[in-house]
């Protein structure tokens, strides 16, 4: 059972135009969510976090919205750059419960020049 | 400021063998989690220690087993091996008991499994 879905294996977009990567989860016990984000032969690098009580988090070209009833968070990269290209994870956790990190199967983006 | 470092960072077992990983956590760090990830998926969470402790297991069976030592690097051992654990097995830390307020996890590079 997936409890966090990239529903998207891959992504291409041209450079300087907006990434929107996409995350729906099912547990409505997570209430911490995050984006990492993967280079080849590297381990993952945390990108960015949103908590509940939040709907919205910006981090310079990175943004991250929360959507609670829809139980969907997407991030978005304005503008795309070509050290952009990698693997995606979004993941979720639920605090002072399990400190178990929930990852999805990950977003390949490709930014095209 | 020392990163995470795992070794080795490829081998080949065969089927029915053991094998242990190692990992170094960042300097600082006291919670070292260990992640599998198979080809084509996330990483899914095996077990996490905190201070020499085991203090969350995920859906793995008893033969994927840790230790944590003094100095909070980490071992994952891995009995038995069979086919499916091929995977690129992930150490992660991270400066909390636990992520509450954080889920930052500073990873390693992995160490790649290959079963025959």
């Amino acid at each position: 059972d997936q409890q966090v879905k990239q529903n998207s294996p891959s992504l291409s977009v041209q450079e300087g135009r907006i990434s929107i990567l996409n995350c729906d989860y099912t547990n409505s016990m997570f209430d911490y969510f995050l984006w990492y984000k993967k280079y080849p032969a590297e381990g993952p690098t945390f990108l960015i976090s949103i908590s509940s009580i939040k709907d919205k988090n910006e981090d310079g070209r990175f943004t991250v919205f929360l959507n609670k009833s829809a139980k969907h968070l997407s991030l978005h990269i304005v503008p795309s750059q070509p050290g952009d290209s990698a693997v995606y994870f979004c993941a979720a956790f639920a605090q002072n419960r399990d400190d178990k990190i929930i990852f999805g199967k990950g977003t390949r983006l490709h930014i095209l020049p | 400021e020392t990163g995470v470092t795992q070794s080795p960072t490829h081998l080949i077992k065969t089927r029915g063998q053991q094998v242990t990983l190692r990992c170094s956590s960042q300097s600082g760090h006291n919670t070292v989690s260990w992640y599998q990830q198979a080809l084509g998926q996330g990483p899914q969470f095996i077990f996490q220690y905190y201070r020499e402790e085991e203090n969350g297991r995920g859906n793995f069976p008893p033969r994927f087993s840790g230790l944590q030592f003094p100095n909070y690097s980490s071992e994952l051992n891995v009995n038995a091996l069979e086919l499916d654990d091929s995977a690129l097995y992930l150490c992660a830390s991270s400066g909390n008991r636990g992520l509450a307020g954080a889920g930052e996890l500073f990873f390693g590079e992995g160490s790649r499994l290959t079963v025959l």
